[in-house]
């Protein structure tokens, strides 16, 4: 069975200061993986995604996350976060068992001055 | 171009009563999914739609809810009878290719009352 574990449901971080959100899954064939962003009151936003390829992926907004198929995690970091960092942050896999993506229970990121 | 759109934004509801939910992906996309999305919750699988073929209704909570999607393009998420526990945020998605990255649209926020 396919399934994603955010192990943090809030990060609470200062700015400027670096952040990592965890994110592990569970899947028995390959795996496309993904990080969303949600602002208040808004849709969902791509963040990254690792398909093939190098295992270091960079995204928008200074985000990057390195996929590790010996540990299944996909975490996400960034050096230095903003104020306008503070989301929800998802992590999402989808593999050839199914044809939904699954998510993960969310992580909520604050940004503190 | 277009992103994913949703209608309404906002709905709210009597219990016992129906609503219908709609979506309309990016145009050329053949995947298009629903989920909910409850209050501090992450995002459950709804039901998928993949070009002509019969829809993956797996996620689909009750027999009270259901979809469909005319020509390949709208979708039209109902549920009847509509019950407190149903209120929550319908996102849509829609992708290129299953599995690939979901384009979110800005979601309905239905509350049944």
């Amino acid at each position: 069975a396919q399934s994603v574990t955010q192990l943090d449901s809030q990060v609470p971080v200062f700015e400027e200061a670096p952040v990592e959100l965890r994110c592990n899954y569970s899947s028995s064939v390959s795996v496309y993986l993904f990080w969303y962003v949600q602002y208040p009151n808004q849709g969902l936003q791509l963040l990254l995604k690792y398909l093939s390829g190098s295992t270091l992926v960079k995204g928008i907004n200074g985000f990057e996350a390195e996929f590790n198929k010996s540990q299944t995690s996909f975490h996400l970091r960034k050096p230095s976060v903003h104020i306008s960092d503070t989301a929800e942050y998802f992590c999402a896999v989808s593999d050839q068992s199914r044809n939904d993506m699954r998510f993960g229970a969310g992580t909520r990121l604050t940004v503190k001055p | 171009g277009a992103g994913v759109s949703q209608s309404p934004s906002n709905k709210v509801t009597e219990k016992g009563k129906d609503v219908e939910l709609r979506c309309d992906p990016i145009s050329g996309h053949t995947a298009l999914y629903w989920y909910r999305q409850s209050l501090g919750q992450g995002l459950e699988f709804l039901i998928y739609f993949q070009g002509n073929s019969a829809p993956d209704k797996s996620g689909l909570p009750s027999d009270r809810f259901s979809a469909e999607r005319t020509g390949g393009s709208v979708s039209t998420l109902t549920i009847q009878r509509t019950q407190q526990e149903d209120s929550a945020v319908y996102l849509c998605a829609s992708s290129l290719e299953p599995r690939h990255e979901q384009y979110f649209g800005p979601g309905t926020r239905l509350t049944v009352t």
